[in-house]
């Protein structure tokens, strides 16, 4: 079946604007991650939804980010007032819901969402 | 908590060739699982396997192999026959089996980046 996707694949934003980026999770899979990687912090984790649960919001840097996840299906993340500081690759992950094993519930990435804040 | 590390520096083999690339780990938690995945130049986390604490055989999947050896706390990955397409960066990653949530997010290494020479 298809991959995890996300939107947009590149963005330019300036300095002080809020963005919105977008990931589609795999079919079935009810658990979704977005973790950030940039060059100086590597891989990070930044927020965990399952189904219809609230989110661990634990991993977010600010309060300048947020997330949501409607219909338990697609999520988007939202940086507002965007900072030098926030440009990176946001990268989404999915995976079977908890409880079912670890193998089962290897997470899948989509190709991530490069982002350039001027 | 939990750390990854990989200190390899750019790695290079020869197509057809084997390589080792390394990661040892660090957590005090009794059960946990630990992942590779490559990340080719397009930016997608590509997962290639996994190995569980308690599993007893060492994972294998089609040419990749996971050397683990649990008291050194080490999981390297084993490429055989290596081909042009396996250039790309490689991450290392685990996480806790016994928790849910957010708990089962992925730490990373840093990263090993594999070119293959023809």
């Amino acid at each position: 079946g298809a991959g995890v996707s996300q939107s947009p694949s590149n963005k330019v934003t300036e300095k002080g604007k809020d963005v919105e980026l977008r990931c589609d999770p795999i079919s079935g899979h009810t658990a979704l991650y977005w973790y950030r990687q940039s060059l100086g912090q590597g891989l990070e984790f930044l927020i965990y939804f399952q189904g219809n649960s609230a989110p661990d919001k634990s991993g977010l840097p600010s309060d300048r980010f947020s997330a949501e996840r409607t219909g338990g299906s697609v999520s988007t993340l939202t940086i507002q007032r965007t900072q030098q500081e926030d440009s990176a690759v946001y990268l989404c992950a999915s995976s079977h819901a908890l409880g079912g094993g670890v193998k089962q519930e290897t997470q899948y990435f989509g190709p991530g969402t490069r982002l350039l804040v001027l | 908590a939990q750390k990854i590390t990989q200190t390899q520096p750019g790695m290079f083999v020869q197509e057809k060739e084997a390589v080792t690339l390394d990661c040892t780990y660090d957590t005090s938690d009794p059960s946990y699982g630990l992942f590779w995945y490559k990340q080719p130049s397009s930016g997608e986390m590509i997962f290639l396997i996994y190995q569980g604490s308690y599993d007893q055989q060492n994972a294998t999947e089609g040419r990749y192999s996971l050397n683990f050896q649990k008291a050194r706390k080490s999981a390297n990955l084993v490429i055989s026959a290596s081909q042009l397409g396996d250039s790309a960066m490689y991450f290392c990653a685990m996480r806790e089996l016994i928790r849910t949530g957010a708990n089962s997010k992925l730490t990373f290494g840093k990263g090993i980046t594999l070119s293959v020479r023809p």
